[in-house]
């Protein structure tokens, strides 16, 4: 079984551009997630899609951090304008409706210069 | 709201010694417990989950972890550490019945273990 699959691997913008990741979770799995994990720290969940809705985004920063999941299947973050302190890895994963555990890929290091 | 806290960012074992990672969360509502693995430039991988029944839960790898309410801990254990255990360790709460990757995370214990 393939599993969570991000793109691309590292990521250097200059402050100011935009950047954008892909995510595509394991075949099936309709919940996705994206965590933000900076240096030093845990991963702390910026959004939770169901499908394609989404379920909560409570601690994404909407001014210039969105996400879709159009078909319910892959899902696109993308962040506009980068800040400095955006610079962290950010992980994708997925979860079954039925299953017992979410499956992580291997996340995008963006780096923020 | 949940909350967690890792006891100890670094943790040194030598090979064959017990290996002990603490963790404490905090939960207003009765938990899932879970331990997650991240080797260098990896994702996270599942090690072990606490959800209801037997309080000491065995995982991969021969670690295991034993919920105590009373303690509000969920410390993770292995006896004999190898070096292939070298990697950072997350212990994560989410609120019981929920989906099981809405999670909120430790710090991390970086474990490193010496010949």
């Amino acid at each position: 079984e393939a599993g969570v699959a991000q793109s691309p691997r590292y990521k250097i913008i200059e402050k100011r551009q935009s950047v954008a990741f892909w995510c595509n979770p394991i075949s099936g799995h309709a919940t996705l997630y994206w965590y933000q994990q900076i240096l030093g720290q845990g991963p702390k969940l910026l959004i939770q899609f169901q499908n394609n809705g989404v379920v909560d985004d409570s601690q994404l920063p909407k001014d210039r951090f969105s996400a879709e999941r159009l078909k319910g299947v892959d899902s696109t973050l993308k962040i506009q304008p980068a800040k400095l302190e955006d610079s962290a890895v950010y992980l994708c994963a997925s979860s079954s409706a039925g299953g017992s555990e979410a499956f992580f890929g291997q996340g995008t290091r963006l780096t923020v210069v | 709201a949940q909350s967690v806290t890792q006891l100890g960012s670094h943790v040194s074992v030598s090979e064959g010694a017990l290996v002990l990672l603490r963790c404490n969360y905090s939960s207003s509502v009765p938990p899932y417990l879970f331990w997650y693995v991240q080797y260098p430039n990896q994702g996270l991988q599942l090690l072990l989950k606490y959800t209801t029944g037997a309080t000491l839960v065995k995982g991969i790898n021969g670690f295991e972890a034993e919920f105590k309410k009373s303690e509000t801990s969920f410390h993770l254990t292995k006896p004999s550490a190898h070096m292939s255990d070298a990697a950072e360790y997350f212990c994560a709460v989410n609120a019981g019945g929920t989906s099981y990757g809405k999670l909120t995370f430790g710090q991390g214990t970086i474990l490193t273990v010496h010949p």
